[in-house]
């Protein structure tokens, strides 16, 4: 029931975008974003619901494909504050549980 | 507002001794309780979660266990820890009962067995 997510780590340099992948194997209700700095707890950054909605949050916005059961992150103009391990968290209909990936860490460098 | 704290942030403790991590929650009523744990390195993996007092579900069958004697309030416990115990312990909460419902994390618990 653990999502996979792709790339496990990705290194950019300021400015630069990429794209965090997430998917499962089961059906899904909810993806949760999280990220998390070394040796901090995880801080939430959007939950999309089934329905394909797509989510921003500053230069962060995200995408949730249910038919595919596939969720997207999208991080643009990336600046040094989005270093970090990204971890999508994933729920199916009628459970509390939120499951997570292994992560994807990203580093940004100047 | 509601705030999650848990404690204590760091210990370390002797293979084969008890451990006792507790959590609690303000401002907020009937929360569901979540107990992850993230080895060095690794991901956040689910322990324990809990929609009420005293109802426990465990998703890694090991040598912990969690407890709920209260509404806000969630506890990790051990009677003798083993060195694959280390690692960092997160309790989380969240108020809706139902799929979708954003979790809030608290600070983390430091453990480390030696």
């Amino acid at each position: 029931q653990q999502p996979v997510q792709s790339p496990q780590a990705v290194i950019l340099r300021e400015g630069e975008d990429a794209v965090i992948n997430c998917s499962s194997s089961k059906a899904l209700y909810s993806v949760h974003w999280y990220r998390q700095k070394h040796g901090e707890a995880p801080v939430f950054l959007m939950i999309l619901l089934k329905g394909g909605e797509q989510k921003g949050h500053e230069k962060i916005s995200a995408s949730f494909n249910e038919k595919k059961q596939q969720s997207s992150l999208y991080l643009t103009a990336s600046q040094l504050s989005y270093s970090g391990t990204y971890f999508c968290g994933t729920s199916q209909g009628g459970s509390e549980k939120l499951v997570f990936g292994k992560g994807t860490k990203l580093t940004v460098n100047p | 507002s509601q705030t999650i704290h848990q404690w204590p942030a760091t210990l370390v403790q002797p293979v084969g001794s008890p451990l006792s991590l507790e959590c609690t929650v303000e401002g907020t009523s009937n929360p569901n309780l979540y107990w992850y744990r993230q080895a060095a390195g690794r991901g956040l993996q689910l322990l324990f979660y809990s929609v009420g007092i005293g109802q426990i579900s465990s998703e890694v069958p090991q040598n912990l266990s969690a407890s709920r004697p209260q509404d806000r309030q969630f506890i990790l416990s051990s009677k003798k820890l083993l060195l694959s115990d280390s690692g960092f312990y997160l309790c989380a909460w969240s108020v809706m009962p139902h799929s979708g419902n954003t979790i809030y994390f608290g600070e983390g618990s430091w453990l480390t067995v030696v």
